[in-house]
């Protein structure tokens, strides 16, 4: 099955820097790469995804970025403010069916934007 | 147009016990998912689950662990005879999933059920 690796595990940054989140994956068939956020004791929120077919993806603040070949995949926030601070989880996944429903995650990264 | 509903937030049981933990999805989704989450560990797919079809039920637990999702009410995640090991963060997920339609696999997270077991 798929394998996704997240680095780093945690990160501090300070309030305006950039933060960079890696992530790799296994299974070279996998083809949405969606990005979620996660503050302490709430849901998971997407915040940005990618489809393979693409190889950057701009939202504001937020970038992802993916390199098929090498099989990874990055999340970039610039401008970093302290309500960025939250745990992001990458995750994979390969089309099943048509649909892209079983998301493979990351073990996340613990992002602290000091003020 | 409310996000997917969990409930309880908060679940105690003891050993031995049946945890049913309920997810409602966003309207319109016809779609459930439903994840673990382990103390400082990712999210683990278990089920994937379609009006009265389990569809699939890969990272589900062969034994203890049941889900459903009715043609009526939400869907059901039972948990028979918890063990500690069973603690952990249930989320359920849902999307609108219109095969071949960009965009509808997208899953929006509830906000999930903490299952303590003493």
């Amino acid at each position: 099955g798929e394998n996704v690796e997240q680095h780093p595990s945690t990160l501090s940054v300070q309030e305006g820097d950039s933060a960079v989140i890696k992530c790799t994956y296994s299974d070279s068939a996998s083809n949405y790469f969606p990005w979620y956020k996660q503050e302490l004791g709430k849901r998971p929120q997407l915040i940005i995804d990618i489809r393979s077919n693409v190889g950057e993806k701009k939202d504001q603040r937020i970038a992802v970025t993916l390199n098929k070949t090498a099989k990874h995949f990055s999340l970039h926030i610039t401008e970093t403010q302290p309500e960025d601070s939250a745990v992001y989880f990458c995750a994979a996944s390969l089309n099943s069916g048509g649909s892209n429903y079983k998301l493979t995650f990351g073990k996340g990264t613990l992002l602290t934007v000091n003020p | 147009n409310a996000g997917v509903m969990q409930n309880p937030r908060h679940l105690v049981r003891r050993r031995g016990q049946e945890a049913r933990l309920r997810c409602s999805p966003m309207k319109g989704h016809s779609h459930v998912y439903w994840y673990r989450q382990l103390p400082e560990e990712g999210l683990k797919f278990m089920v994937y689950l379609q009006k009265e079809n389990i569809i699939d039920e890969s990272g589900m637990p062969k034994e203890r662990f049941s889900a459903e999702f009715p043609k009526e009410g939400p869907s059901i995640l039972r948990i028979q005879q918890v063990v500690r090991g069973d603690s952990a963060a249930y989320f359920c997920a849902s999307s609108p999933l219109r095969t071949g339609r960009a965009g509808t696999d997208t899953q929006y997270f509830g906000p999930g059920t903490r299952l303590t077991v003493l």
